[in-house]
């Protein structure tokens, strides 16, 4: 079974600042998809960034992007530039891939951001 | 575009009565709806995956005959609670996956905060 694995359970930083969220997984399968999504408080589920296994390149948009490392199981996310928007619980999830594409998605236990003023 | 919507959102049943949570993609075809469920400040857990016209695959640990889906359409799944428990009581989050081709994006309904007493 697959699993995903967020080792921070509440990460804090300065708005305009750097911050990364860890995510490790485990997986037997070579071809899959990996997706970092954003809770508010709203407790709707905002996709920030997808990465397919079979792409070398991170993915990136606007102010976030990835840190993918295939043969560690690694996939961390990078905030830059910090805004107080961005403050919400940060889950990253994991999807083999099926014949019609992702399939249903297992998460980790999520890191919760705080963003300091 | 690609809206999903839940309906309700917020329902309070009383204990052994059951409770149907409505799921519809409102600008698109989804061959596939994802329904998981959320404890409070906890993560997402995959119950079951629905394809429009067949029987839902349900996750391990999850109770068919307990928890029914139903995938009439193109765009509408339903969960319905059968015999609701307090324990039952839980956050559930639909999600819909387009028929485009190559779109394999998921996109999550807002919730429906089911309360059991």
């Amino acid at each position: 079974a697959q699993t995903v694995t967020q080792s921070q359970p509440e990460m804090s930083v300065q708005e305009a600042e750097t911050v990364t969220l860890s995510c490790t997984y485990d997986t037997s399968e070579s071809d899959y998809y990996l997706f970092w999504y954003k809770q508010p408080p709203s407790r709707q589920m905002i996709l920030v960034i997808r990465q397919e296994a079979y792409k070398q390149q991170n993915a990136t948009e606007n102010r976030f992007s990835v840190n993918f490392q295939k043969a560690a199981k690694s996939f961390s996310l990078k905030i830059s530039d910090s805004q107080l928007g961005d403050a919400a619980m940060y889950f990253c999830a994991y999807s083999v891939y099926s014949g019609g594409g992702a399939d249903g998605l297992t998460f980790g236990k999520g890191t919760h951001l705080i963003i300091q003023p | 575009g690609a809206v999903v919507s839940q309906h309700p959102s917020w329902v309070i049943c009383k204990s052994g009565t059951s409770v149907k949570i409505e799921c519809r993609s409102l600008d698109f075809q989804a061959t596939t709806m994802f329904w998981y469920r959320q404890f409070p400040k906890k993560s997402l857990m995959l119950m079951a995956t629905s394809n429009e016209g067949s029987k839902a695959t349900y996750e391990q640990g999850v109770e068919k005959d307990k928890f029914l889906i139903n995938h009439a359409s193109l765009t509408l799944s339903t969960l319905t609670v059968t015999s609701a428990h307090p324990e039952d009581s839980s956050f559930y989050i639909c999600s819909a996956k387009s028929r485009l081709a190559g779109r394999d994006e998921q996109y999550f309904g807002p919730g429906t905060r089911l309360t059991v007493t």
